[in-house]
């Protein structure tokens, strides 16, 4: 199994639709994330948590929130998704000092 | 001054050759260093960490770290086709905030 496992890997959304993104990891790690990524943009981060009660904005959270359910995981929901937040979505852990360990991705597409 | 910075090629080698992957950073992160090997579509694979002066070396790639003039490279020896990619370059943000800052990535092709 792998060590991050994000759910779904794909999924086309109509405009205006709630979607959650989830995501859960067996590294035993304490801080979480979630990046998107676009064509030729790079990686933004969006959300980010230290620990199950630590929830942080990264440079793009408009549109986006987060749940820590628990140390193991960490859900993306776009409230009322649009066009624009079509992307490749990444969810992360990492260990303090450490590079960070990513899922498989997930693909959304908004229609 | 990005915090990050990285050519975004492509960078084209032939098979056999070395291929040298850049990237500088400003005075906003701090001194823990990563590449990042990532396939299109795929997610990002962590192949080299640096944290001192100096090269570090893991089989064919050599990650190269120059404080004074604020670099890093990687160096892949022996380039093979399977090596084509794009490379990410990445850096925690000063201030201990356990963020990393990715660099836009620089596509490598390596040419049978």
């Amino acid at each position: 199994d792998a060590d991050v496992t994000q759910t779904p890997r794909n999924r086309i959304t109509k405009t205006g639709k709630r979607i959650m993104l989830e995501c859960s990891q067996t590294k035993g790690h304490d801080r979480m994330y979630w990046y998107r990524q676009d064509p030729g943009l790079g990686l933004q981060l969006i959300y980010y948590s230290f620990d199950v009660k630590d929830i942080n904005k990264g440079e793009i959270s408009d549109g986006y929130s987060v749940s820590r359910q628990a140390q193991a995981k960490f859900s993306l929901s776009l409230e009322s998704a649009i066009p624009n937040q079509t992307a490749l979505y990444f969810c992360a852990t990492s260990d303090s000092g450490i590079g960070y360990t990513f899922g498989s991705g997930t693909r959304l597409t908004v229609v | 001054q990005k915090e990050v910075e990285q050519n975004s090629g492509p960078l084209s080698v032939p098979e056999g050759a070395i291929a040298s992957l850049n990237c500088t950073y400003s005075d906003r992160v701090s001194q823990s260093f990563f590449w990042y090997r990532q396939y299109s579509g795929k997610s990002p694979e962590l192949i080299m960490s640096i944290y001192s002066n100096g090269d570090k070396e893991d089989g064919r790639f050599t990650a190269q770290l120059n404080k004074a003039s604020q670099y890093v490279s990687l160096l892949i020896r022996d380039s093979q086709p399977s090596d084509s990619a794009t490379y990410l370059c990445a850096a925690f943000g000063s201030g201990n905030t356990g963020k990393l800052i990715f660099g836009q990535g620089t596509t490598l092709q390596v040419k049978p």
